[in-house]
């Protein structure tokens, strides 16, 4: 079992729905977790962190943390095709070490 | 810009030849990372520093490779007798010092092809 999975898709949906990605992983001890957006050929940007069991929202994102579950997912609200990416979990385990563990990332493909 | 920076954005060199990148991290980040990444894969973590002290190094992380974080501020990684299996973008990252927050901001990475 890999530390951090994702489904690598592609992922397609219309232009102005909610896109759905999720993440799951293999530590039960993990600290945060961390969505970065990464377009063809350019390095990650951070979306958002979440640390805390429940719901995070910002702006048309929101990111949702099931730490029973060991789940962790991005919601994208009113998807636009600058949305269109490959969107990486990624996930600090536990404590004693400041290093993310990646998933392979899931391609996210907005229709316009 | 007060972004990471890293040089080269790109190099090409020949199976055998020695290689040196460098990342510039965010001003007053502590922590220094280097991620490798290869085509349809996430980034593997391969090295971090806090100040100038290197606190863990992956297994991915052979003999052929070093990194350096000399006095805290700048990062070089080396690579010496590079494979064909080494092409891949090298991405760097800083974050600040603290709590839990932890969050990781990536350079534009250094493509690395070898020939």
């Amino acid at each position: 079992q890999k530390e951090v999975e994702q489904n690598s898709g592609p992922l397609s949906v219309p232009e102005g729905a909610i896109a759905s990605l999720n993440c799951t992983y293999s530590d039960r001890g993990s600290q945060s977790f961390f969505w970065y957006r990464q377009y063809s050929g350019k390095s990650p940007e951070l979306i958002m962190f979440i640390y805390s069991n429940g719901d995070k929202e910002d702006g048309r994102f929101t990111a949702q943390l099931n730490k029973a579950s060991q789940y962790v997912s991005l919601l994208i609200r009113d998807s636009q095709p600058s949305d269109s990416a490959t969107y990486l979990c990624a996930v600090n385990p536990a404590s004693g070490t400041y290093k993310y563990i990646f998933g392979t990332g899931t391609r996210l493909k907005v229709l316009a | 810009d007060t972004g990471v920076s890293q040089n080269p954005r790109h190099k090409i060199t020949k199976r055998g030849q020695n290689v040196t990148f460098r990342c510039d991290p965010i001003s007053e980040h502590n922590r220094l990372y280097w991620y490798r990444q290869t085509l349809g894969q996430g980034p593997e973590f391969l090295t971090y520093f806090q100040n100038e002290a290197q606190l863990e190094k992956s297994r991915l992380l052979s003999d052929r490779f070093s990194a350096e974080r000399p006095k805290g501020s700048f990062s070089t990684l080396e690579i010496q007798r590079t494979e064909q299996g080494d092409s891949a973008m090298y991405l760097c990252a800083s974050s600040p010092r603290g709590g839990l927050n932890n969050e990781q901001f990536f350079g534009p990475g250094t493509r690395l092809t070898v020939l």
